[in-house]
């Protein structure tokens, strides 16, 4: 299978304790993007990459959560000191540049927060 | 500031009918929109799209129609299908290829 990937599926922590995703996007794509959504919502952007440069990031990304694409290759989203509020479905995609209006979405990472 | 709105959360149709599911965005700045099909447990994926310089896009059973005006658009789908039950999003693209997702119209085909 050559789709976009997520790890864990699932993750339920405990508030205050730091969780961390894994995206591996489809090797030749270049962007990578990271949604949140959550419950009744459609997906919220957070954050893209061009290769390794992380090139915009939303307000909605307080500093307790932080992304990196070393390599450009797959991806990590960090949530620090987790609250109640962080508990969503990440998702991630990845296109294969700015042309390619369509991105490729994983199956995201539900995140519980008791 | 919802940019973009699916004003319909849900919609029943019988198979064989059409299906028309309606979208409304704030945004002038989207060049693209694209309309994504989601089952449970599974992400998004791509259904069809329109560049705002076109009125109408087909692709099969999928007619997608852009009202720049009105900045309304509008995915038709017939004849339905009991496959097609899922959750439907509409999305704008703005610069750097982000999209903005509508809250989405839940689809049930009765068969």
């Amino acid at each position: 299978d050559t789709g976009v990937s997520q790890n864990p599926r699932h993750k339920i922590t405990k508030r205050g304790q730091n969780v961390t995703f894994r995206c591996d996007p489809i090797s030749e794509h270049n962007r990578l993007y990271w949604y949140r959504q959550t419950l009744g919502q459609g997906p919220e952007f957070l954050t893209y990459f061009q290769n390794e440069a992380q090139l915009e990031k939303s307000r909605l990304l307080s500093d307790r959560f932080s992304a990196e694409r070393p390599k450009g290759s797959f991806s990590t989203l960090e949530i620090q000191r987790t609250e109640q509020g962080d508990s969503a479905m990440y998702l991630c995609a990845s296109s294969f540049d700015r042309e390619s209006y369509e991105q490729y979405f994983g199956p995201g990472t539900r995140l519980t927060v008791t | 500031d919802q940019q973009v709105k699916q004003n319909s959360p849900s919609l029943s149709v019988q198979e064989g009918r059409i299906s028309i599911l309606n979208c409304d965005y704030t945004n002038s700045m989207f060049d693209y929109f694209l309309w994504y099909k989601k089952y449970p447990a599974e992400g998004p994926t791509f259904l069809i799209s329109i560049s705002s310089i076109k009125d109408k896009n087909e692709d099969g059973r999928f007619t997608v129609f852009l009202n720049k005006s009105a900045k309304h658009l509008s995915l038709h789908i017939v004849p339905s299908q009991p496959g097609d039950s899922a959750v439907y999003f509409c999305a704008g693209r703005s610069a750097g290829n982000k999209l903005t997702f509508g809250g989405g119209t839940r689809v049930l085909v009765k068969p």
